[in-house]
């Protein structure tokens, strides 16, 4: 079975500061699919980045930067100069190759990230 | 090009009651997958519909049930409401033209009181 662990429930920075969030995932499959799903508080979850297990390279898109490692199962997440904005709920979540069929999205419990001006 | 649309955005029905959710997707995206969220139990997968056709399901009872449009618009339906039904419900869409898993992309959800 698959899982999501998000150790980190809630964060609180000031602004301008680098955040990092955490994410462990278990899987049995060799192919997958990991993403970082944002969801302020008007509730619609918007996706911000996705990444192939067969793709270890970790890449930076403007204030967001991911590390990817397959050694530990980890695809942290990390926010660089935060801003107010950035204040919301985000979730890592995992989903299998889908050659069965099986394209369900596994969630983790979520981090609450809230920047102080 | 418009993202996923969900109606009613709100909705407030009593116990034993049923419900019909609707959700509209991307245009040219052909899965559509439901979604509950609960503060107790988080982000819960529900189903998914291709081509008309339930190609995965959650584990949840039989009262929740869905089904897919030629046009790939869903809806999903909720019978006999309990209280525990209170929830956001979000759907998402996604291209699927290979069979490798696509990125999902969601609606704002339907926010269902039961009271």
């Amino acid at each position: 079975a698959q899982k999501v662990t998000q150790a980190q429930t809630e964060i609180s920075v000031v602004e301008k500061e680098d955040v990092t969030l955490d994410c462990v995932y278990e899987t049995r499959d060799t192919t997958y699919y990991l993403f970082w799903y944002k969801q302020p508080p008007s509730g619609e979850l918007v996706f911000l980045i996705r990444r192939n297990s067969f793709d270890e390279q970790n890449e930076i898109s403007g204030r967001y930067s991911w590390n990817f490692q397959k050694s530990t199962s980890s695809f942290n997440f990390t926010i660089t100069a935060s801003q107010v904005v950035d204040s919301a709920v985000y979730f890592c979540a995992l989903s299998d190759s889908g050659y069965t069929g099986r394209r369900a999205l596994t969630f983790g419990s979520g981090t609450r990230l809230q920047v102080q001006p | 090009k418009a993202g996923v649309t969900q109606t009613p955005r709100y909705l407030i029905k009593t116990r034993g009651q049923q419900v019909t959710l609707s959700c509209s997707p991307i245009s040219g995206h052909r899965s559509v997958s439901w979604y509950q969220q609960t503060p107790g139990q988080g982000l819960q997968f529900l189903f998914e519909y291709f081509s008309e056709t339930q190609r995965n399901k959650g584990n949840f009872p039989g009262r929740f049930s869905g089904r897919q449009f030629s046009n790939s618009r869903s809806e999903m339906n909720v019978s006999t409401l309990e209280l525990g039904d209170s929830a956001l419900y979000l759907c998402a869409s996604s291209l699927e033209q290979g069979a490798r898993a696509d990125t999902q992309y969601f609606g704002p959800g339907t926010r269902l009181t039961v009271l």
